[in-house]
């Protein structure tokens, strides 16, 4: 199994609409959670760290479930510049393990 | 403008040859990772670095090498020993690698495309 587990899409959607991702994570005393964008053949920019409490930022939505190991991010009102890979990230044994991503496409 | 350089944009490597990849940081920052990225796969941990003079090995470090003589700079080599060296190389920097929350995120430079002729 692998310690970061990510759907690789892609997710097709219209703008406007809202889309959820989920990744789940195999290490139980994981510590730390990110979502980081990816666009193509570019490097990987920090989205947002992802609480235990959820946090929001603008249309972005992140929440984390450590009873069932998974984290969450919802896009609202999807752009068209929202299309990019969306890597789920955590901090595992001391190191940073990276989802392979789900790809979003957001069409007009 | 403080961030990531890492240079060149583009590079070949001839059999048999060593080439070196360069990574320089502004931020103050005193960890440092080198990733490679191959296409449908995550980011992979070749070397990383907490302080000046001191790296460690990541999870594929077979056939690369590295050095930290300044806290700004991380070269990577990728040496002839690396059979399949064709990869986006991505150098990344954190605050420090110990902590917890902020201190965690990594920031990235904009890569080496790395091909074989």
């Amino acid at each position: 199994r692998k310690e970061v587990e990510q759907d690789p899409g892609p997710f097709n959607v219209p703008e406007g609409a809202t889309v959820a991702f989920n990744c789940t994570y195999s290490n139980s005393a994981s510590q730390s959670f990110f979502w980081y964008r990816q666009d193509c053949r570019k490097e990987p920019k920090l989205l947002m760290s992802v609480y235990s409490s959820g946090n929001e930022d603008g249309r972005f939505t992140a929440q984390l479930n450590r009873a069932s190991q998974y984290i969450s991010l919802l896009i609202r009102d999807s752009k068209l510049s929202d299309s990019a890979t969306y890597l789920c990230v955590v901090k595992s044994f001391q190191k940073l393990v990276f989802g392979t991503g789900t790809r979003l496409l957001v069409s007009p | 403008d403080g961030g990531i350089t890492q240079s060149p944009k583009y590079l070949f490597r001839k059999e048999g040859q060593n080439v070196t990849l360069s990574c320089e940081q502004n931020l103050n920052h005193d960890a440092m990772y080198w990733y490679r990225q191959d296409p449908g796969q995550g980011l992979r941990l070749i070397y990383y670095s907490q302080i000046v003079n001191d790296f460690q090995k990541g999870d594929i470090a077979e056939g690369y090498s590295v050095s930290r003589e300044k806290k700004e700079s991380f070269p990577l080599t990728v040496t002839s020993a690396q059979k399949n060296p064709t990869a986006f190389y991505l150098c990344a920097s954190s605050i420090d690698r110990a902590g917890v929350g902020a201190k965690n995120i990594q920031y990235f430079g904009a890569g080496t495309r790395l091909s074989v002729l």
